[in-house]
């Protein structure tokens, strides 16, 4: 079965300080990898992907860096905000001929506390 | 502005009990998929449909029908409600062959 391990399952970072979560996938044949971010009561929402072509992507406070040999990538939210508490999953994407598929993370509860 | 609907936030069934989970997009989406959500394990996928009246087995499909009569709407059944399947469940949509998937906010499902 295709995996994706994500570490750490919790995470607690004081305001201003860097947020890092850290994925691992085995199948090399994925292509397409995108974090979500789910706040509580509500479904999890694209934040921000990568392909395997680069080896990192910046959206504002939000970026990815990708390690296609060590077949790695993380999540790095900078100057984190109280509002970024959220559960956030990483995932991993391969075609399967009739759509597309997604293989989650366990997913991480990220805390920043004011 | 809601696209992906999930008609019921909470639902308390007891053991054998039959369950319908509805999920409704109106974003004229192809896929349509169900994830059931667990602490710990994340997002598993339990079944997807890329056309009306087709259907693929995801990781975790057993104890679970679905059905996709229309294009908008994609039902998750479970037969036969059993405590283990106690979850969030997440129904999702997107455009044929396409990477981002767009969640409804989820149904949590307690068997008794």
């Amino acid at each position: 079965q295709q995996q994706v391990k994500q570490s750490p399952q919790s995470l607690i970072v004081q305001k201003g300080g860097i947020s890092i979560i850290n994925c691992a996938y085995e199948n090399t044949a994925f292509d397409y990898f995108p974090w979500y971010q789910q706040f509580p009561g509500k479904g999890p929402a694209l934040l921000i992907a990568i392909r395997p072509d680069v080896s990192e992507k910046k959206e504002g406070r939000f970026t990815i860096s990708f390690n296609k040999s060590a077949k790695q990538f993380s999540l790095h939210i900078m100057d984190s905000q109280p509002g970024d508490s959220a559960t956030y999953f990483c995932a991993a994407s391969i075609s399967s001929g009739s759509a597309r598929q997604l293989t989650f993370g366990s997913g991480t509860q990220l805390t920043v506390l004011p | 502005d809601v696209k992906v609907t999930q008609s019921s936030r909470y639902l308390v069934k007891r053991t054998g009990e039959k369950v319908f989970l509805e999920c409704v997009q109106d974003m004229d989406h192809e896929n349509m998929f169900w994830y059931r959500q667990d602490p710990g394990l994340g997002l598993r996928l339990i079944y997807f449909s890329y056309d009306v009246k087709m259907k693929e087995k995801g990781d975790i499909p057993e104890g679970y029908s679905v059905s996709r009569e229309k294009k908008e709407r994609f039902s998750l059944i479970l037969e036969s409600a059993s405590t283990n399947q106690t979850s969030m469940y997440l129904c999702a949509s997107s455009l044929a062959s396409a990477n981002v998937l767009t969640f409804g906010a989820g149904s949590r499902l307690t068997v008794l």
